[in-house]
């Protein structure tokens, strides 16, 4: 099974600065016959399910703010907020879908400094 | 609109079952590949099964292999876990999700609350 890894478990960055949150995986979830990158991030505020960020690694989900981004490939991955908003608080999680058998990162917590 | 409405968790003693029921609408259901995603009271969110879109392939994490189904009824757009000899350790809120593109999911439901408990 492919283990996701999320660095930090928590996050304080102040309003309008960079926030940046690394996933790891266990393996490649790089799919050299297409040369996608099958891994996602979702935001989770507190009481609401999941909200789908970035796909394929760096594919923003529509209507999702432009100061969302998404990069890496094969096994190491970042979620970047450019200017983080107050909103933009909540939990952040990476989630692989190389495998049959998904799994997710255990979050990342972020919060205003 | 997409929507997803899970029902059917409770509180069910260890070694019980429970099945729990989603219903999708909005969005032609038997084209899709579906799933279960749980998340425990306060930790992070864990996948547990997914069902191709006829039926035919079924995926389930470890720890849920011979004691949790997941099946479904395109011709009542709804999909179900049945969850049998259930331990602590499931208690969670159990979320239905649509798959994407195979693998990430684009749209979740509120979640059904599953507590297993003597």
């Amino acid at each position: 099974d492919i283990v996701m890894t999320q660095s930090p478990d928590s996050l304080a960055v102040s309003l309008g600065e960079r926030a940046t949150i690394n996933c790891k995986s266990s393996q490649s979830v790089l799919y050299s016959s297409n040369n996608k990158n099958y891994l996602a991030w979702y935001q989770q505020k507190p009481g609401q399910p999941p909200k789908l960020l970035i796909y394929w690694a760096s594919t923003r989900e529509s209507g999702v703010p432009d100061r969302f981004s998404g990069s890496g490939s094969g096994t190491d991955f970042t979620l970047t907020i450019s200017s983080l908003q107050a909103e933009d608080v909540a939990v952040y999680y990476c989630q692989q879908y190389y495998s049959t058998s998904y799994s997710f990162g255990q979050g990342t917590k972020l919060e205003i400094k | 609109e997409v929507q997803l409405v899970e029902s059917g968790g409770g509180l069910v003693q260890p070694g019980g079952s429970l099945r729990l029921s989603c219903a999708a609408s909005g969005f032609t259901f038997s084209s899709y590949w579906m799933s279960w995603v749980r998340q425990a009271p306060g930790k992070g969110l864990e996948w547990v099964a997914n069902i191709k879109q006829d039926g035919s392939e079924k995926y389930y994490v470890d720890s849920v292999k011979g004691r949790f189904t997941i099946s479904r009824d395109n011709a009542k757009n709804s999909l179900y876990l049945q969850m049998n000899s259930l331990r602590a350790e499931d208690t969670a809120v159990y979320y239905c999700a649509r798959v994407q593109q195979l693998g990430h999911f684009d749209y979740w439901g509120q979640g059904t609350l599953v507590t297993v408990s003597s």
